[in-house]
């Protein structure tokens, strides 16, 4: 069965400090995407890659940077977390041959003290 | 540019009740249109999607959705509502496939016994 694996299911950093999420999947797809899910602003694309060492902003990148050294691996890097990056971040793939199709990971809650 | 509006963030069916949720949709492109589904503490899955073709869609567990190009609208409907599926509800668009999909902010469905 398709898998998209988060790290972590909840995170609690402190302001300033690094903070990285990791997301992996086991379908050996090409796409993959960060958002970020926040009530009522439904969810907000932060960064996405289409091939290793390659990636592209979203639409909210500021504070964000992305790493993508192997095919199934993409992470987020908060370089210095601030109290507004608290959030829910989803991570997501799909296919070159059928990106129509997003296939999420349960999600990090993050909450930055 | 593309964008989702979704007309109502919570709604609320009796059981056995029709089920409508609304999404206007704004492309500069002809889009591709999706809905998911998010349960409680997990990720979004795919319930269903238009990209060409029949405008009227069937989408798993009883729901359906009809793309109208006047109207721009993709509205997701259901018969008849059980209590499984109550759950958070977001309408995406995409110019394209494989790339960059845009969110609503998403409608909470309750289904009252």
């Amino acid at each position: 069965d398709v898998k998209v694996t988060q790290s972590s299911r909840y995170l609690v950093k402190r302001t300033g400090e690094k903070v990285f999420l990791e997301c992996v999947q086991d379908m050996d797809h090409e796409n993959m995407f960060w958002y970020r899910q926040d009530p009522g602003l439904g969810l907000r694309l932060i960064y996405f890659s289409y091939d290793v060492k390659m990636k592209e902003k979203g639409d909210i990148p500021e504070g964000y940077s992305v790493s993508r050294e192997k095919k199934e691996r993409f992470s987020l890097i908060l370089e210095s977390a601030s109290t507004n990056q608290t959030s829910m971040y989803l991570c997501a793939s799909s296919s070159f041959l059928d990106g129509e199709k997003l296939f999420f990971g349960s999600g990090t809650q993050l909450s930055v003290l | 540019a593309q964008s989702v509006t979704q007309l109502g963030s919570h709604v609320s069916v009796s059981e056995g009740a029709l089920v409508l949720l609304r999404c206007n949709y704004s492309s500069s492109v002809p889009p591709y249109l999706f809905w998911y589904v998010q349960y409680p503490n997990q990720g979004l899955q795919l319930l269903l999607k238009y990209t060409t073709g029949a405008t009227l869609v069937k989408g798993i567990n009883g729901f359906e959705a009809e793309f109208k190009k006047s109207e721009t609208s993709f509205h997701l409907t259901k018969p008849s509502a059980h209590m499984s599926d109550a759950a958070e509800y977001f309408c995406a668009v995409s110019p394209y496939t494989g790339n960059q999909f845009y969110f609503g902010t998403g409608t909470s469905l309750t289904v009252i016994p």
